[in-house]
């Protein structure tokens, strides 16, 4: 079955970047884009960005336009996400999903990862 | 960027109510739409894509409907494990946006 196990994350100094990484199996990778959305403590989704499984193009939200970059390692079917400059509005947990094709909903989900900002 | 409003932004409900929650685009989004549900401390999960297309797996007590700006999705039967927060989200046109949230509580 499809699965998406994220890792990293965890509680970063302000103006520090994270890394966090979401290792897909059960679907072949380079056929289906990867989102990112974060969630912040007690708030709803947001939509950061998304990238090809089969050419790494992506699309950042301008929100994230600069701090964010997105890419993705086929050879072991994992899509990463970085996000730099990080302030405590960044605390989040932050989910990685696969893209159905037909209407780009998110049909599987990473099981998330918290990203706390503080000093 | 199209914005999602949803209504209400909280409900309580007697199992088996039937519930039903809208969700408008300040743009048209076709039948780009897309509803999941979240129970705290969980990821979400798709239960309607494309506006009316059930998820595999997904009971039979969820639909949506609607297409251009106005979309609904209906619980038929409220049930107590669909206590949640349940978000709309447009996928017709980047960036992406998702409704702030209903949240379903059973009286």
């Amino acid at each position: 079955q499809v699965q998406l196990v994220q890792s990293g994350g965890g509680v970063k100094k302000p103006g520090a970047s994270v890394k966090v990484s979401c290792k897909t199996s059960g679907y072949t990778f380079s056929d289906y884009n990867i989102i990112w959305v974060r969630q912040a403590p007690g708030q709803g989704l947001v939509w950061m960005g998304w990238i090809s499984g089969r050419n790494g193009n992506t699309y950042y939200t301008p929100k994230f336009q600069g701090r964010l970059t997105l890419t993705t390692d086929t050879s072991t079917s994992t899509a990463h996400m970085e996000l730099r400059g990080l302030t405590s509005d960044d605390t989040a947990v932050y989910y990685c999903a696969k893209l159905e094709v037909v209407v780009a909903a998110a049909d599987s989900w990473g099981q998330g990862t918290l990203v706390t900002v503080s000093s | 960027d199209i914005q999602m409003t949803q209504s209400p932004s909280s409900l309580s409900a007697s199992v088996g109510d039937r519930v039903t929650i809208t969700c408008r685009a300040s743009q048209y989004v076709s039948n780009y739409l897309n509803w999941y549900q979240q129970s705290p401390g969980k990821a979400p999960k798709l239960l309607i894509y494309g506006a009316s297309s059930l998820h595999s797996g997904v009971s039979s007590r969820f639909s949506g409907s609607g297409s251009g700006t106005d979309f609904t999705l209906t619980i038929s039967s409220l049930q107590p494990e669909d206590s949640a927060t349940y978000y709309c989200h447009q996928s017709y046109s980047t960036p992406d946006s998702f409704g702030q949230g209903t949240k379903v509580e059973i009286k």
